[in-house]
Parts: structure tokens; C-alpha cells; sequence
């Protein structure tokens, strides 16, 4: 099992539409999360870090959950400006070197 | 304002000859990584420092080396690229410990010929 995976999809959805991405990961010791966004070209952006309790930052949730060890990204209301790849980043505890997953494609059409 | 700065933006070099990439940072972070990415892959990163100890990745070729002469700068060598090599590289910093976000510089896309 890999350490983080990601869907790659495409995801496909139409302007306005409510998408989630999960990311999974195999380090039950696994101590910060953080979702990137990298448009096509560019590089990673922090989108949003993962606390224990959950995040919100306007239309963007963030969860994580421990028992299953995943974490997961909410957009709601996606404009096509949401059109990107989202890589979910995972420190292992210990190492402190933290992990990507190989990113989720979401392309918001009108 | 740029904080993490990359240079050159696109290189194109040619097989077996030396090249060097450069990245500066002005947020005075301790940590600071090189990563390769290739198209539809994620960031694998080739090595990282904390302040001067310096990291490889076990599966880090030998054909890559870095430097960090002080805090604000770290240069990647590839002394003699292939083909395989053709990527994006990117650099990163984090304030300290791995666990903080990581900033990203624009990248240098390198074509071998």
C-alpha cells in the first residue's frame, strides 16, 4: 500500500456543483495534513491546512479522519476557477518528511 | 513579493553536460527541499536541508547533488543529465520542522536534448 493515494480522476463536474476529494494514508503515527493546489505548469499552493477538528475557509472544507486514516476536501458551489489538481500532503511522524499524493484533477465546466 | 525564487524559470541543456539550478528564499526558513516532478506525477522529493545538515532521499541518483551555502540559498547540480531527467524541479521551504507548510518556488522546467 502506498503511503498516500489519491483518485487521480478527473473529476467532471458542472459550475456550482458540490465535490469531495479523499486522500488516504497508511502512517497511523502520521502527525500534519495539508491540501495543495497546483494549476497545470505551476507550482503547489497551500490551500488549506487539516486539523484534528475540521477547517472551513469559505467554500473549501477540510476533515480528518484518524480511525480510517483519511483525509477529505469539500468544495462546494465550484467555480471554474476551482479547475486544478489538489495533492494531499501527509507528514509521517518521526521523519518529519512529509509525503504527496499524486493529486486529484478536477475540472469545473459551465 | 516573490519568496521563494527560482532560477532559470525553463533551462534546456544537453546530454552529459553539467547543469545547475538555483533557489533563493527571503522568508528565512531552516528547512529547504528539492523536488522533481514529472507530467501527471506527484513532487518526489530528492533531498532537503535543516539549516546545513543536509538529507538524500535513499533512491536520490548520485547524478544529483545540492549545496546550501547559507540560509538563503541552495543550488541543485546535475553533473551529467539524461533524458530521464527532463522534469519540473521545485523548490521548497518550511520555517522549521517538516510538519509546517511548505512554500513553493515558480519551479525551472528542464529540457535535455
Amino acid at each position: 500500500r502506498k503511503e498516500v493515494e489519491q483518485d487521480p480522476g478527473p473529476f467532471n463536474v458542472p459550475e456550482g456543483a458540490t465535490v469531495a476529494f479523499n486522500c488516504t494514508y497508511s502512517n497511523s503515527a502520521s502527525q500534519s495534513f495539508f491540501w495543495y493546489r497546483q494549476d497545470c505548469r505551476k507550482e503547489p499552493k497551500l490551500l488549506m491546512s487539516v486539523y484534528s477538528s475540521g477547517n472551513e475557509d469559505g467554500r473549501f472544507t477540510a476533515q480528518l479522519n484518524r480511525a480510517s486514516q483519511y483525509i477529505s476536501l469539500l468544495i462546494r458551489d465550484s467555480k471554474l476557477s476551482d479547475s486544478a489538481t489538489y495533492l494531499c500532503v501527509v507528514n509521517p511522524g518521526g521523519s518529519y518528511i512529509p509525503t504527496f499524493g499524486r493529486g486529484t484533477s478536477l475540472i469545473v465546466h459551465p | 513579493d516573490a519568496m521563494v525564487i527560482q532560477n532559470p524559470r525553463y533551462q534546456v541543456t544537453q546530454f552529459g553536460k553539467p547543469v545547475t539550478l538555483s533557489c533563493s528564499q527571503t522568508l528565512n526558513h531552516n528547512v529547504m527541499y528539492w523536488y522533481q516532478q514529472k507530467s501527471s506525477q506527484a513532487p518526489k522529493l530528492l533531498f532537503h536541508y535543516y539549516d546545513k545538515d543536509f538529507n538524500n532521499e535513499a533512491d536520490t541518483p548520485d547524478n544529483f547533488q545540492s549545496r546550501r551555502p547559507n540560509t538563503s540559498f541552495c543550488f541543485l547540480d546535475i553533473r551529467s543529465p539524461g533524458l530521464g531527467d527532463a522534469a519540473m524541479y521545485l523548490c521548497a521551504t518550511s520555517r522549521d520542522r517538516a510538519s509546517d507548510e511548505q512554500y513553493f518556488g515558480p519551479g525551472t522546467r528542464l529540457t535535455v536534448t
